[in-house]
């Protein structure tokens, strides 16, 4: 079975800055899926960025990277110019491939909060 | 496209009594998948199903039951509520070529 960690329960930025929130998996496969998903207080699950693990380049979406480390099994969320709406609980998942793709397995969540 | 809609968007519920939340997505996905919320986690899958006529165990099945019997509507059904199935529900779908699941608003439970 597939684990997904998130270390950071809480986190803080100030307006503007730069801040990366770690995740990290356990899992056996070798192909799979990895995607950031950000929850503002309306609850709604929105869809930050997702990493294919066949490849190596790390995903980018506009102030939204990642630093997707496969043998690590380290997968970091790297938000600039952190913006107030920024602020939202940010989780990690992670899918295999090939699958339903139906079944995401998700961390803990981080609480982010952007500060002005 | 009104992407997933989910109905009722809060229920209160007394303990024993059963209720349908209501899931539909107009993107012609194959998959439909119902997770739900706890405080302090993250979700968790409760069933999915692959298209109309299957469905599947995910990871917290016990004391739901779910249908698919068209591709747009995957409702989950609660027969007996506990107050142990007090969460936020989320329905999500996706297209199998895209492998990225997007998710209704989210029902919020309260059984009493």
């Amino acid at each position: 079975a597939q684990t997904v960690t998130q270390s950071q329960p809480e986190m803080s930025v100030q307006e503007a800055e730069t801040v990366t929130l770690s995740c990290t998996y356990d899992t056996s496969e070798n192909n799979y899926y990895l995607f950031w998903y950000k929850q503002p207080p309306s609850r709604q699950m929105i869809l930050v960025i997702r990493q294919e693990a066949y490849k190596q380049q790390n995903a980018t979406e506009n102030r939204f990277s990642v630093n997707f480390q496969k043998a690590a099994k380290s997968f970091s969320l790297k938000i600039s110019d952190s913006q107030l709406g920024d602020t939202a609980m940010y989780f990690c998942a992670f899918m295999r491939t090939g699958t339903s793709g139906s079944r995401l397995t998700f961390g803990e969540g981080t609480q982010l909060t952007v500060n002005p | 496209n009104a992407g997933v809609t989910q109905t009722p968007k809060f229920q209160v519920l007394k303990t024993g009594q059963s209720m349908t939340l209501q899931c539909a997505q107009d993107m012609n996905h194959e998959y439909m998948s119902w997770y739900r919320q706890d405080p302090g986690m993250g979700l968790r899958l409760i069933h999915y199903s692959v298209g109309a006529g299957i469905t599947d165990q995910g990871e917290v099945p016990n004391g739901y039951n779910v249908s698919r019997s068209t591709t747009e509507d995957f409702p989950l059904r609660l027969l007996s509520a506990a107050p142990s199935q007090t969460s936020v529900y989320f329905c999500a779908s996706s297209n199998r070529r895209r492998e990225t699941q997007y998710f209704g608003p989210g029902t919020r439970l309260l059984v009493l």
